[in-house]
């Protein structure tokens, strides 16, 4: 079945420093990949997707290339702020599904 | 932006009690979902559902676990009898008829509950 990969469960960084966090995704359909972002106390929010194969989603100064290849899907940031302390999950869509399936999702602290 | 609430935000209540939790989604939505998260991360899939219907479940929807939506008011989540590994956070989320294809669901703030 359909399944996506976060290794990192937490990534701890310094104001300005380059953020990388891992995902690669399993499946045999051609899927839409997703980043949803959950700050402290809230519920996960989407912040990029990409549906088409090495296509680049961009938002909010984070950006992540959809890799068949490699498949792998992973997230970028050229410099973080403390307000990108959350937790970031990978997830994707199988084409022509409802369902949304999670990685187990990488908890960033941003350090003053 | 569009906005799904849950209430209540925290339950607590003692093992063998039932227990509902409610959603208000978005107004036009169709498709909504119901995700469990333990220790503030793994966001595990429950349950979706669509015109009435459950349409897909995970092997953690467990037989005490039910939904429905009565009427077109809150889409709820009714555990009976409830256990101590049933302690997490739940997620409602909701999506337009063209969400989920395109993965874009909006979740609630999630409700606490916890099992003693």
């Amino acid at each position: 079945g359909d399944s996506v990969t976060q290794k990192q469960g937490q990534v701890t960084l310094s104001e300005d420093d380059f953020l990388f966090i891992n995902c690669t995704y399993s499946t045999t359909t051609y899927p839409t990949l997703l980043w949803y972002v959950q700050y402290l106390g809230q519920g996960p929010q989407l912040l990029l997707k990409v549906t088409t194969a090495n296509n680049k989603g961009i938002s909010r100064g984070f950006e992540a290339t959809y890799d068949k290849g490699t498949t792998s899907f992973h997230l970028q940031k050229a410099s973080v702020q403390e307000s990108d302390s959350a937790v970031y999950f990978c997830a994707l869509v199988e084409g022509g599904n409802n369902r949304i399936f999670f990685g187990d999702g990488t908890q960033l602290v941003v350090k003053p | 932006g569009p906005k799904v609430l849950q209430i209540p935000s925290h339950q607590i209540i003692d093992m063998g009690q039932m227990v509902t939790l409610n959603c208000d989604p978005v107004s036009n939505h169709l498709y909504f979902y119901w995700y469990k998260q333990i220790l503030g991360q793994q966001m595990e899939f429950l349950v979706n559902f669509y015109n009435g219907k459950v349409m897909e479940k995970s092997k953690l929807f467990k037989d005490q676990f039910s939904v429905e939506r009565p009427d077109g008011s809150y889409f709820t989540l009714k555990i009976q009898p409830t256990a101590l590994e049933d302690s997490a956070v739940y997620f409602c989320a909701s999506s337009s008829p063209q969400g989920p294809n395109t993965g874009q669901l909006y979740f609630g703030e999630g409700s606490k509950l916890t099992v003693l």
